[in-house]
Order: C-alpha cells, then sequence, then structure tokens
C-alpha cells in the first residue's frame, strides 16, 4: 500500500539555522515525489518535485530534497531558516503515471528568532 | 495566471444542515481534485474528475457527499447532511493531467486556498 510518512509533527528551529524535513514513502513502483508548504490560511504551495535523473532537487525558497531509493526518503532541507519559513509541510508522492497523489501528516515548523 | 479560486473560505453550519463548496481550476486544467484535511492531518482525496467524468471517487462518503463538474470547468462539492466529523479545510486542486514519461510535470497539482468548514 502507498504511504507517506512524516515522523516528525513538530520541529523548531532558530532563524539562520539549518533545517532538515524527514520523508519516507513506501511504494510500489517508481514514485514521483513532492515537497509542498502550507501557511495559515492558505492552500498548499508546491516547493520541489523529483520524477527522475538528479537525485539532489533544487525547489524555490533556498529549499533542496534528496531523493534516496535505498532509504525509501526524500528529506527536505535548507541550509539557513528565514522567519518566514515557519509554516506546516507536507510530503507527498504520486505514480508515474496517473494523478493519484499520497500525502505525509505534515511537519509544523516554527522559527525562533 | 490566476490560480485555483475557491469559495467560500469559511462556513459555519450546524449538524444536518447542508453545504456547498465551490471551485473554479486554472484555466485548461482538465484534471480537478476535491481534498479534505482534517486539523493535524494530511489532505485526503475525496473525489478526481478528469474534464467532466468522475477518475477516482472511492474515498467519497457518498451518503454525504457529493461533487459534479458539469462543463469540464467549475465543481461544486456538497454535503447533506452535514456531521461533526466533516469539520476540516476542503482543498481543491487542478492540474493538466494526462502526463507520462517526459511529460509528468503536466500532472503537479496546483492547490486553492481552500474552505475552512466547522460544523457545530
Amino acid at each position: 500500500a502507498q504511504s507517506v510518512t512524516q515522523p516528525d509533527i513538530h520541529i523548531t528551529v532558530s532563524e539562520g539555522a539549518s533545517l532538515e524535513l524527514r520523508c519516507n514513502y513506501s511504494y510500489g513502483a517508481t514514485p514521483y515525489l513532492f515537497w509542498y508548504v502550507q501557511s495559515p490560511g492558505q492552500g498548499l504551495q508546491l516547493l520541489l518535485k523529483y520524477f527522475s535523473g538528479d537525485t539532489l532537487v533544487q525547489g524555490i525558497k533556498g529549499f533542496e530534497a534528496e531523493f534516496k531509493r535505498s532509504q525509501s526518503s526524500f528529506n527536505l532541507r535548507k541550509p539557513s531558516v528565514h522567519w518566514s519559513d515557519a509554516a506546516e509541510y507536507f510530503c507527498a508522492v504520486g505514480p508515474y503515471t496517473g494523478n493519484q497523489f499520497y500525502f505525509g501528516t505534515g511537519t509544523s515548523l516554527t522559527v525562533i528568532p | 495566471e490566476a490560480g485555483v479560486a475557491q469559495s467560500p473560505r469559511y462556513k459555519i453550519i450546524e449538524k444536518r444542515q447542508s453545504v456547498a463548496f465551490w471551485c473554479n481550476p486554472i484555466s485548461g486544467h482538465a484534471t480537478l481534485y476535491w481534498y479534505q484535511q482534517i486539523l493535524g492531518q494530511g489532505p485526503k482525496l475525496l473525489i478526481q474528475f478528469q474534464n467532466n467524468g468522475v477518475v477516482d471517487d472511492s474515498q467519497l462518503p457518498k451518503d454525504r457527499f457529493s461533487a459534479e463538474r458539469l462543463k469540464g470547468v467549475d465543481s461544486t462539492l456538497k454535503i447533506q447532511p452535514a456531521k461533526l466529523e466533516d469539520s476540516a479545510v476542503y482543498l481543491c486542486a487542478s492540474s493538466l493531467g494526462g502526463g507520462t514519461g517526459q511529460g509528468l510535470a503536466k500532472n503537479i497539482q496546483y492547490f486553492g486556498a481552500g474552505t475552512r468548514l466547522s460544523v457545530l
């Protein structure tokens, strides 16, 4: 069965510190992977995606993620967090064809000055 | 380019009442999705349309939820009668759809701001 696990429900980091949000997936076929961000009262905004090729993908707002097939992981990273990065982050996995997405339960990020 | 539009942004109703949400997808997007996002959880797909046809409604509680996309553009999601556990944010998303291989980017979903429903 397809599933996405985000082990960290909530993370607090200091502004300027580095960030890593974890995502593990279970999928029976070749997945394509996404990270979305959701600010309070807003919809989900796509940060980055992985379809194939280079396993290190760059996204918007200075985020990057690395696909590790052997670990079934797609962790999100940012070298220096800004206060405006405080939000809810969702990892999602989808099929190589078709449109069905499966979302994780999200990681809430708090940034302290 | 205009994004996915949803209305209303907020709705408060009492249990057993009915409610409807509206979604206007990005122009030219053939695929439309309705998600339910309960507080503290990730979005869960309720129904997926390809043009005006239903592709997947396996997780739609059909005894109380209904959705339509009559002309293959706008869509409405209705709940009748509402229960307390329906309190959630209802998200609409759209994509070009039909992407395979090098065209997978067509399947990227773009989300609206959602409708927050509170059932009292």
